[in-house]
């Protein structure tokens, strides 16, 4: 079993929709996830951080957590072609082994 | 520079040759992490450094890999007897503080060194 899944896609969404991603991770005791986005042929970028159950949003993106279902998400509000990637669900494993999930590919149509 | 620097961002090789590829963390992270990215995966935990605690190696492939920090600065991968498999694209990063506190997690990438082993 993979530490972090996530459903590799690609996910199509048209310009304007909200795009819904999801995360998977098997560890009870993770207390922090990240959400990080990857341009073709650039390094990872930090989106949002999320610790406690709930919701937490920052401008057009709302990262939603359930530590009970171990499940994490990623919702982008108003997509926007530029928003067209790859999204890295990142979960610490023992305080600082990072395991990456193998990302969600995100095409937005204009 | 105030990012992550890496060197080489290309290194072409031949299978069974050594490489050794260098990380340049933000100055002041005292957290020092390397992965490895092959083509249309994810990232694949290699190595991490914290201050001068001894590095959590366990994400190491196999002995041909090992890593070097001096203090909370340079890092150094070090690939021995390079074969095919190896060929990817070695991501560094930083951050300022260990994964389990609240703050300062947030993880800052290098380039990469995109690496092709012939």
């Amino acid at each position: 079993q993979k530490e972090v899944e996530q459903n590799s896609g690609p996910l199509s969404v048209p310009e304007g929709a909200i795009a819904s991603l999801n995360c998977t991770y098997s560890d009870r005791v993770s207390q922090s996830f990240f959400w990080y986005r990857q341009y073709s042929g650039k390094s990872p970028e930090l989106i949002m951080s999320i610790y406690s159950n709930g919701d937490k949003e920052d401008g057009r993106f709302t990262a939603q957590l359930n530590k009970a279902s171990q499940y994490v998400s990623l919702l982008i509000r108003d997509s926007q072609p530029s928003d067209s990637a790859t999204y890295l669900c990142a979960v610490p494993y023992n305080f600082n082994k990072f395991y990456f999930g193998s990302g969600t590919k995100l095409n937005v149509k204009p | 520079g105030a990012g992550v620097s890496q060197s080489p961002s290309n290194k072409v090789t031949e299978k069974g040759k050594d490489v050794e590829l260098r990380c340049d963390p933000i100055s002041g992270h005292t957290a020092l992490y390397w992965y490895r990215q092959r083509l249309g995966q994810g990232l694949e935990f290699l190595i991490y450094f914290q201050g001068n605690s001894a590095p959590d190696k366990s994400g190491l492939p196999s002995d041909r890999f090992s890593a070097e920090r001096t203090g909370e600065s340079v890092s150094t991968l070090t690939i021995q007897r390079t074969q095919q498999e190896d060929s990817a694209v070695y991501l560094c990063a930083s951050s300022l503080l260990a994964g389990g506190s609240l703050v300062g997690e947030t993880q800052y990438f290098g380039p990469g060194t995109r690496l092709l082993v012939l």
